[in-house]
C-alpha cells in the first residue's frame, strides 16, 4: 500500500517561493501506473488541482496556476517535488500529495498533508 | 474549465436515514466522476470512482450513479462515523475539478 508524507516549510513571505516535496514508500515509485500530484485546500474551503507529474517527468498544470509552477520527481529518493513561485495570502492553505490512478481516473492515494501559510 | 456544482451545500440527517447528494458538471462527462469524503483535519479518502465504482474498503451503503451530467452519491442507511464533508470529482478532462463540498451533519 503506497504510503506518501508531504515536507516543508509551513511559513512563506508573500512574493517568495513555496517549496514542498512529498516522499512516497511502500510501493513502486517508477510505475506509468500512477500520476503523482499535488492538490490544495484553503482554510475552510474545498479542494484544487494544482498539478501532476510522471515518474518520466511528464507534467500536467492547472492552467490559471501554470506560469507560477514547477514539479520535479527525483526517483532514486521516490520524491516528488512542488514550487510555486511569488506566493501570495491567497496560496495559503493545507497542500496535499496524492497519487492519480490511470485507467480508473482518480486520486487513490494522499499524505496527511501540510498546512503553509503565507505572511510576512 | 468544468464547473461541479454540488447540493445541498449541507444537510443533517438522523442515522438510519437514506442520504442522497447531487453533483452536476457544467457538460458532459460521461462516467468520469469520482466521490470522496473528507473527515475534519483529514486527507480525503475516494468512496467511489468511474461514477459507481466502490472503492475496496469502502461499506456497501454507499453507492454512486449517473452519467453524462447528472450524479448522485447515496448512503442507505447512515452510521455515526458518515459525517463530514463529501466532495465530488470530474477526471474527464483537465483540469481536474471539484464540486464545492457537502456537509453532512449527525443529528
Amino acid at each position: 500500500q503506497l504510503q506518501l508524507q508531504e515536507s516543508g516549510p509551513g511559513l512563506v513571505k508573500p512574493s517568495e517561493t513555496l517549496s514542498l516535496t512529498c516522499t512516497v514508500s511502500g510501493g513502486s515509485f517508477s510505475s506509468s501506473r500512477y500520476y503523482w500530484g499535488w492538490i490544495r485546500q484553503p482554510p475552510g474551503k474545498g479542494l484544487e488541482w494544482i498539478g501532476s507529474i510522471l515518474y518520466s517527468g511528464s507534467t500536467h498544470y492547472k492552467p490559471s496556476l501554470k506560469s507560477r509552477v514547477t514539479m520535479s520527481v527525483d526517483t532514486s529518493k521516490k520524491q516528488f517535488s512542488l514550487k510555486l513561485s511569488s506566493v501570495t495570502a491567497a496560496d495559503t492553505g493545507v497542500y496535499y500529495c496524492a497519487t492519480f490512478r490511470q485507467g480508473d481516473e482518480y486520486f487513490q492515494h494522499w499524505g496527511q498533508g501540510t498546512l503553509v501559510t503565507v505572511s510576512s | 474549465d468544468i464547473q461541479m456544482t454540488q447540493s445541498p451545500s449541507s444537510l443533517s440527517a438522523s442515522i438510519g436515514d437514506r442520504v442522497t447528494i447531487t453533483c452536476r458538471a457544467s457538460q458532459s462527462i460521461t462516467r468520469y466522476l469520482n466521490w470522496y469524503q473528507q473527515k475534519p483535519g483529514k486527507a480525503p479518502k475516494v468512496l467511489i470512482y468511474t461514477a459507481s465504482s466502490l472503492q475496496t474498503g469502502v461499506p456497501s451503503r454507499f453507492s454512486g450513479g449517473g452519467s453524462g451530467t447528472d450524479f448522485t452519491l447515496t448512503i442507505t442507511s447512515l452510521q455515526p462515523e458518515d459525517f463530514g464533508t463529501y466532495y465530488c470529482q470530474q477526471s474527464y478532462s483537465a483540469p481536474w475539478t471539484f464540486g464545492q463540498g457537502t456537509k453532512v451533519e449527525i443529528k
